[in-house]
């Protein structure tokens, strides 16, 4: 059983285009997170939700919104995709927050080309 | 500004050795650091933490040390095995909860 899941694996689209990324965790967690490593292989935090209730927004282009329609689920939708969206992006979960020095558990990551 | 570093993009040991990979950090006020380690095409998993109000802790063969004053944090593996041949990714955590990672140093353990 996955714990963390992300779908698609892949996500090869065009500029301008509008797609989400879906993730699911069955660990029983309150808190999600989205990631984006980047080409210098960098891991940034994106969005943080704790309870469907969001409390990490980085300075992220509003272009990203994050939907979480419970705290198992948080999908990560983005509009009018630019090339530099590409990216692979992971998706994790934590028991209440990492607060503490919890660890994080993360999907496989989702690889997004955008042409 | 990048405020963990993993200067070294890779490293290769030979199996038995010890590995020592190395992260530096800008911030004072991190409360926790941990180390992940990732495989090709799966997500970071979770290795090792430690506190900032300690300076060494240990599970099996992975050690991490912290020294505040240099503001440098090290994890040692030993012995190196195959197995352990991934990409690692140190992490610093602030007082928000929020992990910030380096960019990783891939280890290359050789038989």
């Amino acid at each position: 059983d996955t714990a963390v899941s992300q779908t698609p694996k892949y996500l090869v689209t065009q500029m301008g285009n509008d797609k989400s990324i879906k993730c699911e965790q069955n660990l029983g967690h309150d808190t999600m997170y989205w990631y984006k490593q980047d080409s210098k292989k960098f891991l940034k935090i994106m969005f943080s939700y704790n309870n469907k209730e969001l409390i990490i927004n980085e300075t992220v282009p509003n272009r990203f919104s994050p939907k979480s329609p419970d705290k198992a689920h948080l999908n990560l939708h983005i509009n009018s995709l630019e090339l530099g969206d590409s990216a692979v992006y992971f998706c994790a979960s934590s028991p209440i927050s990492s607060v503490g020095g919890n660890e994080q558990f993360f999907g496989p990551g989702t690889r997004l080309t955008v042409l | 500004d990048q405020q963990v570093k993993q200067n070294s993009p890779s490293l290769s040991v030979q199996e038995g050795r010890i590995s020592i990979l190395n992260c530096d950090y800008t911030n004072s006020m991190f409360d926790y650091f941990l180390w992940y380690k990732k495989y090709p095409a799966e997500g970071p998993t979770f290795l090792i933490s430690i506190s900032s109000i300690k300076d060494k802790n240990e599970d099996g063969r992975f050690t991490v040390f912290l020294n505040k004053s240099a503001k440098h944090l090290s994890l040692h593996i030993v012995p190196s095995q195959p197995g352990d041949s991934a990409v690692y990714f140190c992490a610093a955590e602030n007082q928000g909860g929020k992990l910030i990672f380096g960019q990783g140093t891939e280890l290359s353990v050789k038989p």
